[in-house]
């Protein structure tokens, strides 16, 4: 079945550029996407990509995708405390069910 | 407001004894889902459903039952729990699976320990 493998813990100074990164197995990813979850919370979407993009920027966030490799990787720009949160990488594949597996999360962990 | 709510929050049970944690949704969404997180092992679905009446097992569905009647609701029972079914249950979901609606909204979870 499809694999989705990430890192699970990452600490970065405020301020500082975060890159959280996320390889996957399923070749046939049409959608990529970056979950937030904070503390205490249920999951939030914050950014997807369409399998035939490479880049997509939205704010302070730069999603980076190359499918030869099929990783996936999330920077965030100037991090702040308010980024401390586990993030989670999902694909979703282009079978009939178009099921959406999820990775392990990663910590990010924002030290002031 | 648009959101998914489950019940309850936080559950202490001990093995063998029924429940059931209610998932209720008010955006008209076709699309629902069961998700279990557990430390190191991230999300993983339970069960899902298509559209009422329909429903199929995920990744992990082995003590789990689900139903569908209604499109806001989407209850997770668990016969006889187990142990092993202690960790943080999440419900989710969309307008549908279709590209361009894809969207899971989740909800806040519920935390289960089985004693």
């Amino acid at each position: 079945g499809e694999d989705v493998e990430q890192s699970l813990f990452l600490s970065v100074r405020e301020g500082d550029s975060s890159v959280i990164n996320c390889t996957y197995t399923d070749s046939s990813s049409t959608y990529l996407y970056w979950y937030k979850q904070e503390p205490g919370a249920g999951l939030q979407l914050l950014t997807y990509i369409f399998s035939n993009m490479d880049m997509k920027q939205d704010q302070r966030l730069t999603v980076l995708l190359n499918k030869k490799d099929k990783h996936l990787s999330l920077r965030i720009a100037d991090t702040q405390t308010g980024d401390s949160a586990i993030y989670f990488c999902a694909e979703r594949d282009s079978g009939g069910y178009q099921k959406v597996t999820f990775g392990t999360g990663t910590k990010l962990q924002v030290i002031p | 407001e648009a959101q998914v709510t489950q019940n309850p929050r936080y559950l202490i049970t001990v093995t063998g004894k029924k429940l059931t944690v209610t998932c209720s949704q008010n955006m008209n969404h076709e699309y629902m889902s069961w998700y279990r997180q557990d430390p190191g092992l991230g999300l993983r679905q339970i069960y899902y459903s298509m559209n009422v009446e329909v429903t199929d097992k995920g990744d992990v569905p082995e003590g789990y039952k689900v139903s569908r009647k209604e499109k806001r609701n989407f209850p997770l029972i668990l016969e006889s729990p187990s142990p092993n079914q202690t960790s943080l249950y999440f419900c989710a979901s969309s307008l549908s699976m279709r590209p361009g609606a894809h969207e899971q909204f989740f909800g806040p979870g519920t935390r289960l320990t089985v004693l």
